[in-house]
């Protein structure tokens, strides 16, 4: 058990819809990262914050957006949904936000989109 | 931006046998190369990493070893067993002050009994 906790494990929805994805860091992490990843598919960087800020950003779709609250947790909003951003959606923690500390990232289970 | 390569995309042995992943990455200023594993239905776990002023790094069946003048660096499993089946991601920090980590494209292992 990595620590990072996310909900829903899987989540079917229809296209047009919209969804929230929610995760909690491991206690003590700061910075909080999301992930896509597809069928057969790398994972593709979309998101961090740090402390509630958003730090950096990857590969992220307008239609998507991100935030951390004051106690942490973070929320992956996808809106419009379309039938290829169904894939597997990971909440990643660290304590820092900088890459020359070398934080080690830890990953959540992931939630499972569908989208029909 | 920083592009990492990795190969092969899949991997076959035999229970007993080595396993050999190869990562090549872009960037020179990246610093930290961590290796994930990630189980069907599970998210990737970190099992070994390697920092830029280190040459080799074991865990016991499991090593890294990183060349950073060519930059690249490769995971090493030892007397693999079938519990070592699984998807293996490298990836390499960019140190451009903000943590843009890079994924390789991922590595299916099939350790075989």
């Amino acid at each position: 058990d990595s620590g990072v906790t996310q909900t829903p494990k899987h989540l079917i929805t229809a296209t047009g819809q919209r969804v929230t994805l929610r995760c909690s860091p491991r206690s003590g992490d700061l910075s909080v990262y999301w992930y896509q990843q597809s069928l057969d598919q790398g994972l593709q960087f979309l998101i961090q914050y740090y402390n509630g800020e958003e730090r950096a950003k990857g590969n992220i779709l307008e239609r998507f957006s991100a935030q951390q609250f004051p106690d942490l947790h973070s929320e992956l909003n996808l809106s419009s949904l379309e039938l290829g951003d169904s894939a597997l959606y990971f909440c990643a923690s660290s304590v820092g936000v900088t890459a020359s500390s070398g934080n080690t990232i830890y990953f959540g289970e992931g939630s499972w989109l569908t989208v029909v | 931006g920083e592009n990492v390569e990795q190969h092969p995309s899949t991997l076959s042995v035999q229970e007993g046998d080595s396993a050999v992943i190869k990562c090549t990455y872009s960037d020179s200023a990246s610093n930290y190369f961590p290796w994930y594993k990630q189980e069907l239905g599970k998210g990737p776990q970190l099992i070994i990493d390697i920092r830029s002023n280190v040459g080799e790094k074991k865990d016991q069946r499991i090593a890294v070893t990183l060349n950073k003048t060519a930059k690249h660096f490769s995971l090493h499993i030892t007397e693999t067993q079938p519990e070592d089946s699984a998807v293996y991601f490298c990836a390499a920090y960019n140190s451009g002050g903000y943590q843009k980590v890079t994924f390789g494209t991922g590595t299916k292992l099939q350790v075989i009994p």
